[in-house]
């Protein structure tokens, strides 16, 4: 079965960075999209960018450009995404979520990784 | 890229329809056609319930319908349920390759 196994929770100091993973398991990894998504507690969810199964197209939503870096091993079929420069207002949960190319929708999502921004 | 905006809440009794707006721009819901809902339960990852405005993915309840007009895409639950109190959130593909989410709107069955 589609499985998306994000790492487990962090907790960061405002102006350091944090790696968040998302392993998938289940179908062939590298045919499909990742996407990264946040929900900041109490909040909805904000789109923060996409790993394109090609693996060379790479799209972030303006506000996080320079801050967000998306990588891939395809070798352990895991997508990695570091947020710098920590700041109180990225607390949030962090779900990575899967899109086969060209359907423009979220099929299977990860369970989420709380990142707690906090001095 | 600012967020779509939908209403804060909706409710309705069990049995009857309610519908939930999701107003954006020409630079998304009104120039593709590609607008989805997800469905999200507290502490739960979002689900997908309509893709495509108007497309329902294998198990969902056909209960669960989407439209477009113009700048506006909408989400019409008949029949409403117990089950389908959650939050709802639309999402829309844009002019410049990314995809933006609606502010949510919480549905509650009184």
């Amino acid at each position: 079965q589609v499985q998306l196994v994000q790492s487990g929770a962090e907790v960061k100091k405002p102006g350091a960075s944090v790696k968040v993973s998302c392993k998938a398991s289940g179908y062939t990894f590298s045919n499909y999209h990742i996407h990264w998504v946040r929900q900041a507690p109490g909040q909805g969810l904000e789109w923060v960018g996409i790993f394109k199964a090609s693996g060379d197209v790479i799209f972030y939503a303006q506000k996080f450009q320079g801050r967000v870096t998306m990588t891939r091993d395809t070798s352990t079929s895991t997508v990695y995404m570091e947020v710098s420069s920590l700041a109180s207002e990225d607390t949030a949960v962090y779900y990575c979520a899967r899109e086969l190319p060209d359907a423009y929708y979220l099929d299977y999502w990860g369970q989420g990784t709380l990142v707690t921004v906090s001095s | 890229q600012s967020a779509l905006t939908q209403p804060a809440s909706v409710s309705g009794s069990p049995g009857q329809s309610i519908t939930i707006s999701c107003t954006g721009t020409s630079s998304d819901v009104g120039r593709y056609n590609r607008v989805s809902w997800y469905q999200q339960h507290p502490g739960q990852a979002p689900k997908v319930m309509i893709y495509d405005v108007s497309n329902r993915p294998s198990g969902v309840t056909n209960r669960f319908s989407g439209s477009k007009s113009g700048n506006t895409a909408s989400l019409t639950i008949s029949g409403l349920q117990a089950e389908d109190e959650a939050d709802y959130y639309c999402k829309s593909y844009t002019s410049s390759y990314t995809y933006v989410f609606g502010t949510g709107t919480k549905v509650t069955v009184v």
